[in-house]
């Protein structure tokens, strides 16, 4: 049971080059998420999936997309590198949704991260 | 709007006891939740307050009061492994998947 796993973990990127992150969880999550980490700063979300087949913007999605490919994956696609994307990235997963009308508390679990540098 | 406000750091003393503090300025929230972040690491699940009142797992607890919009991470008998960055986060009443996170406090443990 490996949890969430992303790769890769450290890139470097010049300005305009494109990339896309891969991140897969074997928890059978439905929730899966994509984060950026800034020095001395929170979590902040880029994009989110409820379920399999839905995706939303988070707080920073732009210059992003995100596809959910299956249960199991969720990548993220810089299209054209800037240097304001040089962050830590995170996927993370949850359990998610509902019981009747109550929110059930979704613990995340966070993927080791990808170290990303954009030149 | 919506905010969580942390110190930025907090120093202690190895084998004390240190309270990280979060207070919050948001709508509506299902909950507050702890994490912690070793250096160069994923953050990780603490503990979860749905409703007021204490929570305790072994030598960490979390406090939650809604009237007061705060909550703390009480950490007792510090050890040098606790030596990391503790976030708290709340979850957006007027989104299911969706938390809101502060910036994070770094927790140094001096011997």
């Amino acid at each position: 049971n490996a949890g969430v796993t992303q790769t890769p973990k450290f890139q470097v990127l010049k300005t305009g080059q494109s990339m896309t992150l891969q991140c897969a969880q074997d928890m059978n999550h439905n929730s899966m998420y994509w984060y950026r980490q800034d020095p001395g700063m929170g979590l902040r979300l880029i994009y989110y999936s409820a379920s399999e087949g839905t995706t939303d913007k988070g707080e920073v999605p732009n210059g992003y997309n995100v596809s959910r490919l299956n249960k199991r994956e969720f990548s993220l696609r810089l299209e054209s590198a800037a240097p304001s994307q040089t962050s830590v990235y995170f996927c993370a997963s949850s359990a998610g949704g509902l019981a009747g009308y109550r929110v059930v508390h979704n613990e995340q679990f966070f993927g080791p991260g990808t170290r990303l540098t954009v030149l | 709007g919506q905010s969580l406000e942390q110190p930025s750091e907090v120093t202690a003393v190895e084998g004390a006891i240190v309270q990280i503090n979060c207070t919050y300025q948001t709508s509506g929230f299902y909950g507050l939740s702890w994490y912690q972040q070793h250096d160069g690491g994923a953050p990780t699940f603490l503990s979860y307050n749905a409703l007021d009142g204490l929570e305790e797992t072994g030598r960490f607890s979390s406090f939650l009061s809604r009237s007061d919009s705060y909550g703390y991470l009480l950490l007792q008998e510090l050890q040098m492994k606790d030596s990391a960055s503790y976030f708290c986060a709340v979850r957006r009443k007027d989104s299911n998947y969706q938390l809101i996170w502060g910036a994070g406090t770094k927790l140094i443990i001096k011997p």
